[in-house]
């Protein structure tokens, strides 16, 4: 399958900063990744789709101008949280449409504390 | 909307012991089923998949089941091990390339 990289793998940062997170396919052109995000002892949800060239196409309930997306390469997709506060502290992973067309591939997550 | 759940949030199994994991699904449009492995602070790790058309598929150490008429997903570990124990997750595919995660199962390995 597909090897997918994120970084950084933690981060803490200030109320009201913003913070950059990468997702990187490193063996494979990348179409399509996703965000999901993760809060403890909780299943993975679904933030955004995003697509190489195109601008993201987010879930039901996310902010689009809070969370944003670029997928500016088929190998790098990158989500800024903008104007971070505690509540958007949570474990954000990203993950790669397979070749196949329907499998996906999932980085190791970027732990985001908001103090 | 409709999701993926689980029937049991924890399981305690005896190493060396077969683990079966269960899931329900609810969306009868989804034609592609996951099972995925999360190790505390890591992404999820694809375990074994199943499409639709299929009702058993095989891995090393592993099988899943696909019930389609009472919508139920089973994940079986053989001989089961103490890097076994994580978090597992099935997930379905609602519509075209997406996932819906259902809510986990928290696998304990007693040696």
């Amino acid at each position: 399958g597909a090897v997918v990289s994120q970084h950084p793998s933690w981060v803490i940062c200030k109320s009201g900063t913003s913070v950059k997170i990468e997702c990187r396919s490193l063996d494979f052109q990348a179409t399509t990744m996703f965000w999901y995000r993760q809060f403890p002892k909780q299943s993975l949800m679904l933030m955004a789709t995003s697509n190489e060239g195109s601008k993201a196409t987010y879930e039901q309930g996310v902010e689009k101008d809070k969370f944003l997306i670029n997928h500016a390469s088929l190998t790098l997709s990158t989500l800024t949280v903008t104007s971070a506060h505690p509540e958007d502290s949570s474990f954000y992973i990203c993950s790669v449409l397979g070749p196949q067309g329907y499998e996906q591939y999932f980085g190791p997550g970027t732990r985001l504390t908001v103090t | 909307g409709e999701s993926v759940g689980l029937h049991l949030p924890t399981l305690s199994v005896q190493e060396g012991d077969n683990s079966i994991i269960n899931c329900a699904y609810s969306n009868s449009a989804s034609d592609y089923f996951i099972w995925y492995k999360q190790e505390s602070g890591k992404g999820p790790q694809f375990i074994i998949d199943i499409r639709s058309n299929m009702d058993k598929r095989q891995g090393q150490r592993v099988t899943v089941l696909l019930n389609k008429t009472v919508k139920h997903l089973s994940l079986q570990i053989a001989a089961t091990q103490p890097g076994d124990s994580a978090v597992y997750f099935c997930a379905e595919n609602p519509s075209k390339y997406k996932l819906s995660f259902g809510a986990g199962t928290t696998v304990t390995v007693r040696a």
